[in-house]
């Protein structure tokens, strides 16, 4: 298993203005993913951030949007560009060696007003 | 329709009651079934996988995957009320750790 921090825990913000949420792993991993989670909805994964490569963005998602670091193996940051309130939700990284196994951060919870 | 399907509840059970979970699919690539178990204001917690069809137990806990049917189950036995959370299935295709597909979870409630 692995022990994720993620920081900030909470945060309110004004529109268009950009968080920077930050992901932290207690040993080295080469998958990093980054979830969100809106309310009544499924988890849907944002993008895959791989050390070393430009991260990989899912269906829906861009980069200029949501710009993601990966300057080693264990730590990830990812920031929510020009944001407005649609983008309030539960920000989720996750780490792991296959399918089966992948752990959880508590989440970043965001509220754009 | 969506990919996974899963009845959001929320489900409601007195304790020491057998609970049943449920999620449906329509991909036939997905080999890997999980469940996740996320408390309020918490990540979610990996509870169990299977691969393939069968059934898995651990501990209180069975996992049931019905290929043919598309139709996974968690069964819960002897429910406590620290059990009460919302439980998320997920799958995937390969085994190589990419993007999980969620269904939106099942809330569950136990009373004491």
């Amino acid at each position: 298993s692995a022990v994720i921090s993620q920081k900030p825990s909470r945060d309110i913000c004004q529109r268009g203005t950009s968080l920077t949420i930050q992901c932290q792993v207690d040993s080295q991993v080469t998958m990093m993913f980054w979830y969100r989670q809106q309310p009544g909805q499924s988890l849907t994964l944002i993008a895959t951030a791989n050390q070393g490569s430009e991260a990989t963005y899912e269906s829906g998602f861009v980069i200029d949007k949501f710009p993601i670091s990966r300057p080693n193996l264990t730590f990830s940051t990812l920031t929510v560009s020009n944001m407005s309130p649609e983008d309030s939700s539960i920000y989720l990284c996750s780490v792991g060696w296959a399918a089966y196994e992948q752990y959880f951060g508590p989440g970043t919870r965001l509220t754009v007003t | 329709q969506k990919e996974v399907e899963q009845d959001p509840g929320p489900l409601s059970v007195p304790e020491g009651a057998i609970v049943s979970l449920n999620c449906t699919y329509s991909n036939s690539a997905f080999q890997y079934f999980m469940w996740y178990r996320q408390y309020s204001r918490k990540g979610p917690e990996l509870l169990m996988y299977t691969y393939s069809s069968g059934n898995k137990e651990d501990g209180r806990f069975t996992a049931q995957v019905d290929k043919s049917s598309k139709y996974i189950s968690l069964f819960i036995r002897d429910s406590q009320p620290s059990d009460s959370a919302t439980y998320l299935c997920a799958m995937s295709a390969n085994q190589a750790g990419t993007a999980l597909i969620f269904g939106k979870g099942t809330t569950l409630s136990v009373s004491s």
